[in-house]
């Protein structure tokens, strides 16, 4: 059954460095999307992306965040200057389909990014 | 907002016993997605129900949907130890031009089945 892949399963990185999250959607789905879940926390939507533009994003997803689809498969976010509060599970999913009746998201596994 | 809201917080049942979630909202939907997650790993989809729909079965999942209540339920029959996880509801506005793509999630129930 195709998945949602996501690498690398945890990252650990110091305050301000730079880190790329990557993911492999489901290889028939258009559209793609990262949430985050702070530890305890709910789920939050950062960015949704079709045909290499950002579509709707959060006001969570500021100018220190980027996402790029660098080829047919992957799917990256990208985030410039690490904070502390920026750890979190960082969540990548696909759909088939935009909104309304058919939007069926699937996640992957996740990576956790620890910042220190 | 839109929020979904997940109740109870926590659940505590045996193996074999059925275990019920629910969930409410707060606006207009397109669609509610149920959604598991056992500790510290990924969403695994379980159910989308459409807002047109008002029932859907899938296995030993049965999801419910009043709009009218904005609420939705879930149930899980003859429960296992496996089913040990948080669920999540989550959904989508409704809105002209199909609305909004991204899923709003409740904070969850956590269900722990005892063997």
């Amino acid at each position: 059954e195709p998945e949602v892949t996501q690498t690398p399963s945890h990252q650990v990185t110091q305050m301000g460095q730079e880190v790329i999250l990557r993911c492999v959607p489901i290889s028939n789905h258009l559209y793609f999307y990262w949430y985050r879940q702070i530890l305890g926390q709910k789920v939050e939507f950062l960015v949704s992306f079709y045909n290499n533009e950002i579509s709707e994003k959060s006001e969570i997803f500021d100018d220190q965040f980027s996402v790029e689809r660098p080829d047919g498969s992957n799917f990256t976010l990208k985030i410039r200057s690490t904070k502390l509060e920026d750890s979190a599970m960082y969540f990548c999913a696909s759909s088939e389909w935009a909104s309304g009746y058919y939007n069926e998201q699937f996640f992957g596994p996740g990576t956790r990014l620890t910042v220190l | 907002s839109q929020q979904g809201e997940e109740d109870p917080q926590a659940l505590s049942i045996q193996e074999g016993e059925n275990a019920t979630m629910n969930c409410s909202y707060k606006t207009s939907i397109n669609n509610l997605q149920w959604y598991r997650q056992n500790s510290g790993r990924g969403l695994v989809h379980l159910i989308l129900i459409r807002s047109n729909e008002r029932e859907k079965h899938s296995g030993r999942l049965r999801v419910t949907l009043d709009t009218s209540k904005k609420s939705s339920s879930l149930l899980i029959t003859a429960s296992r130890a496996a089913d040990t996880a948080s669920y999540f509801c989550a959904t989508d506005a409704a809105g002209s031009g199909g609305g909004s793509e991204k899923l709003v999630f409740g904070k969850g129930t956590k269900l722990t089945v005892n063997p």
